[in-house]
């Protein structure tokens, strides 16, 4: 069964600082991995999808890595905002052939102090 | 940017009633997935369909069932309601069964169950 870490599970830092969140899988099998963001009590927000044939993907301050063979992604954050502060779940799929479900991480609740 | 929509926002129900909560996916999104986010958890997969089928099946109660329609939106019926079914429900919709698709989650359905 497939299993997801997050680490750290909380970051709080000032503003404009460089930040990096941990994700682990247990099966590398994985078909995709998506990085999403959560506000209290809202919905889900994706970040930032790659899939297992891709190193690593950036959409604006984020760039997202993926080591397949080792388990392994990074969400980097540069010149952290305020604005940036949610909680920070990472989610892999581990089928190309049918419309499997997500597994999540517990998340990184993160808090960039102004 | 059309997204996915969720109706009701928020719902209260008493033990042993039920509840149908509905899900319209993104225009010409064809993959439906439902998820379940209790107080302080991470979303658990419950089911997903794909061009009207049942694609996969993750942790959902016997009590639970859902369909996809037609038109591609989905209801997700719940029965027997029990206290512990108080939680965050969303739904996620991609285009395409296949795992390397990027899933777009709703805003959610808050459940309370009294």
């Amino acid at each position: 069964k497939q299993e997801v870490t997050q680490i750290p599970a909380a970051l709080s830092v000032p503003e404009g600082e460089n930040l990096v969140l941990n994700c682990s899988f247990t099966d590398s099998a994985i078909y995709n991995l998506q990085w999403f963001r959560q506000d209290p009590g809202k919905g889900l927000t994706s970040l930032l999808l790659i899939q297992s044939s891709q190193r690593e993907q950036t959409s604006g301050r984020l760039n997202a890595s993926l080591d397949k063979s080792s388990g392994r992604s990074t969400l980097y954050i540069a010149a952290s905002q305020p604005g940036d502060s949610a909680t920070y779940l990472c989610a892999v799929s581990n089928s190309g052939g049918g419309a499997d479900g997500l597994t999540f991480g517990k998340g990184t609740h993160l808090i960039i102090q102004p | 940017a059309a997204g996915v929509i969720q109706s009701p926002r928020h719902l209260i129900k008493e033990k042993r009633e039920t509840a149908t909560l509905k899900c319209y996916p993104i225009p010409r999104h064809d993959t439906v997935y439902w998820y379940q986010q209790g107080p302080g958890q991470d979303p658990q997969f419950l089911i997903s369909f794909y061009e009207k089928m049942q694609s996969d099946k993750g942790s959902i109660p016997d009590r639970f069932s859902a369909q996809q329609f037609s038109d591609y939106h989905s209801e997700l019926n719940m029965s027997s309601l029990e206290l512990g079914d108080s939680a965050l429900y969303f739904c996620a919709s991609s285009l395409g069964g296949a795992g390397y698709n990027e899933q777009f989650f709703g805003p959610g359905t808050r459940l309370t169950v009294l």
